[in-house]
């Protein structure tokens, strides 16, 4: 089975600036999660779809993020305006319900400048 | 607050030696645990999951255990190889959301020839 893929893998960027990331979940997987992980942390829930719904947002920084999840399947996370410390990568994963695990990308490394 | 605690300090080991990492969590005790194995560069990957109610859990070359006394879940490699060096992530079930996980910073492990 394919695994979730996620687009860009790096991105660089200034401060200030609008990015955009891109995931596509493994098929049948009816929850979509985004992390972020920074150097030597963990990686930290930002956001948590299930299907289309948000059933989590609490940590995300909705200043300044916002995601979406289309038709229940893919998903996009954006961050605008960025700021440095926004610097880390940013993981996909999706799941198929409680109790299972989750499924990761390989990440978007975002560096600010 | 619910945290996951793990030894920041790398873990350094000759093969064929067992390997044991440390995760332990504050709070009340979660429905399951589980641990991810990270390589540079690369997203976490599922490893096991074990529940408030199992002691033990095994495959393959690996062993978790789960001691809600304590507070502490210990995750075992035996016969270890160069091929098993990596970061490995506890995560505990959390609170709210919908199969929600909160990782630890994770112990990478080094194994030498």
């Amino acid at each position: 089975e394919a695994g979730v893929a996620q687009s860009p893998r790096y991105k660089i960027i200034e401060k200030r600036q609008s990015v955009a990331f891109w995931c596509n979940p493994i098929s049948g997987h009816a929850t979509l999660y985004w992390y972020q992980q920074i150097l030597g942390q963990g990686p930290k829930l930002l956001i948590q779809f299930q299907n289309n719904g948000v059933v989590d947002d609490s940590q995300l920084p909705k200043d300044r993020f916002s995601a979406e999840r289309l038709k229940g399947v893919d998903s996009t996370l954006k961050i605008q305006p960025a700021k440095l410390e926004d610097s880390a990568v940013y993981l996909c994963a999706s799941g198929q319900g409680s109790n299972q695990p989750q499924h990761f990308g390989d990440g978007t490394r975002l560096s600010i400048l | 607050s619910q945290k996951i605690e793990q030894n920041s300090e790398a873990l350094n080991i000759q093969e064929g030696k067992t390997a044991t990492l440390t995760c332990n969590y504050t709070n009340y005790s979660p429905a399951y645990l589980q641990w991810y194995r990270q390589d540079p560069g690369r997203g976490p990957v599922f490893l096991l999951l074990i529940r408030e109610n199992e002691k033990e859990k095994r495959k393959e070359r690996l062993k978790v255990t789960f001691d809600t006394t304590l507070k502490q879940s210990l995750f075992h490699i035996t016969a270890s190889q160069p091929a098993d060096s990596a970061t490995y992530l506890c995560a505990r079930q959390a609170s709210g959301g919908y199969n929600k996980l909160i990782f630890g910073a994770g112990t990478r492990l080094a194994v030498h020839p």
